[in-house]
């Protein structure tokens, strides 16, 4: 199985400040990471796919990179709606798996 | 619009079973797989599997076969996910969702989740 390991597992941070997340494959993946986020009592939402393709309706502040093995997810200027748990996960092969977590917090 | 629409929470004690069925509508249901993820508290997202909904045919991880089952009604357009053999750590909130990502594309919708609480 492919872990994901990500990091941080939770952070704190002001509106308007720059957030990068990271999440680390165990084996290449090429660019088969998707980003998710989940607010609490919901289902989760993808924010990005391909490591880099920004869903339909997602605020250009989000943005993804990387290829093989790390992958970033970051947050140019954070916005209160975006307090919340950040996933990554790969679909390059089964079984899918999912990182451990972010939860970004306000500081 | 498309939408899933999961069944209500369930309460069980330990060496029970329970089934949770997923309504979609809003598109093609034979066209997109439906996989199942359960999230227990406080730990990630976990992936039981996949069943294909043209053929029926379901796919399951390594760490979920035996105690899980996926099965389809296709003249409802629902899945359902049926679990044998209860434990307290089954305890955990359980989504369909057609997770699929293309190239170009996806097709990422989400059940709103169902809360299966076992305790004796």
């Amino acid at each position: 199985d492919i872990q994901m390991t990500q990091s941080p597992s939770s952070l704190s941070a002001s509106v308007g400040d720059r957030v990068t997340i990271t999440c680390r494959a165990s084996h290449g993946i090429s660019n088969y990471v998707a980003w998710f986020q989940q607010k609490p009592g919901k289902a989760p939402r993808s924010l990005i796919y391909g490591a880099s393709t920004l869903q339909s309706g997602v605020p250009s502040r989000f943005s993804g990179s990387g290829s093989g093995t790390d992958f970033t997810l970051n947050i140019r200027s954070l916005q209160p709606e975006d307090f919340a748990t950040y996933y990554c996960q790969q679909y390059n092969s089964y079984p899918l798996t999912f990182g451990g977590g972010t939860k970004v917090e306000i500081q | 619009q498309v939408l899933l629409v999961q069944s209500g929470s369930e309460l069980k004690r330990p060496g029970a079973s329970v089934k949770v069925s997923c309504k979609a509508s809003g598109y093609t249901f034979s066209t997109y797989s439906m996989n199942w993820v359960r999230q227990a508290p406080g730990r990630r997202l976990e992936w039981l599997g996949w069943i294909n909904t043209d053929t029926g045919h379901p796919t399951y991880a390594q760490a979920f076969t035996g105690q899980f089952v996926f099965s389809l009604d296709t003249s409802v357009n629902t899945a359902y996910l049926q679990i044998s053999s209860l434990k307290t750590e089954d305890t955990a909130v359980y989504y369909c969702t057609t997770l699929w990502f293309g190239e170009r594309d996806s097709f990422d919708f989400w059940g709103q989740g169902t809360m299966v609480t076992v305790s004796s």
